[in-house]
């Protein structure tokens, strides 16, 4: 069964820093682009960055860049968003999603961890 | 930023009606959308993509169409499961979006 289980969200102050992670199972994990996704209270789903199959390739959404790292390990089957300067507006669930054909269709989700910034 | 404006926002249906759920781009996106159904405290399930194709193991009652900038996701006949929220997402231009969801609701 192909599974994604998101970790690593909490409460933290503005400011602070975290690290999220999203293991993977029940696929070739290195042979597939991922994503990570946000969720404000009550609000529409946000796309926040990308990585290619071998983590050469990275995008970020403009409200993230430069505070944001996504990165993965593929031999522990393994992805993860480096989160730092927090702010309010970043409280969120925060969602590891896998890439369909490599054409940004996210066909698999994880539960979702909450990263609550606040002081 | 390519926009995403789904309609209505929110919609009353009862079990057995066929309901029809728009996305408007602001600019022309060919078929590159995607619909998604989202359960309360779930994670989106991908419903459609390419505009028109059915995911792997949805049920055939989920229907999308159109292409440039205005589309439909239909459900000809709704089901107690069928009770969510429903968001389109474009992936023609980076950063990829998402409309604002439209929740269905048991009338």
């Amino acid at each position: 069964e192909v599974q994604l289980v998101e970790s690593g969200g909490g409460l933290v102050q503005p400011g602070g820093s975290l690290r999220l992670s999203c293991a993977a199972s029940g696929f070739t994990f290195s042979s597939y682009w991922m994503h990570w996704v946000r969720q404000a209270p009550g609000k529409g789903l946000v796309w926040v960055s990308r990585i290619n199959s071998d983590g050469s390739t990275t995008n970020y959404a403009d409200s993230v860049k430069g505070r944001f790292t996504i990165s993965r390990d593929n031999a522990k089957n393994t992805l993860y968003l480096q989160m730092n300067s927090l702010r309010a507006d970043d409280t969120a669930v925060f969602y590891c999603a896998r890439d369909l054909y490599g054409d940004y269709y996210f066909d698999c989700w994880g539960q979702g961890t909450l990263v609550t910034v606040s002081s | 930023d390519i926009q995403l404006t789904q309609s209505p926002s929110f919609l009353s249906a009862s079990v057995g009606d066929r309901v029809t759920i728009t996305c408007r781009a602001s600019q022309g996106i060919s078929s590159y959308l995607a619909w998604y159904q989202q359960k309360p405290g779930k994670a989106p399930q991908l419903l459609i993509y390419a505009a028109s194709t059915l995911q792997s193991g949805v049920s055939s009652r989920f229907s999308g169409s159109g292409s440039g900038t205005e589309f439909t996701l239909t459900i000809s006949s709704l089901q107690p499961e069928d009770f969510a929220t429903y968001s389109c997402q474009q992936v023609h231009s980076y950063p990829w979006t998402f409309g604002q969801g439209t929740k269905v609701e048991i009338k």
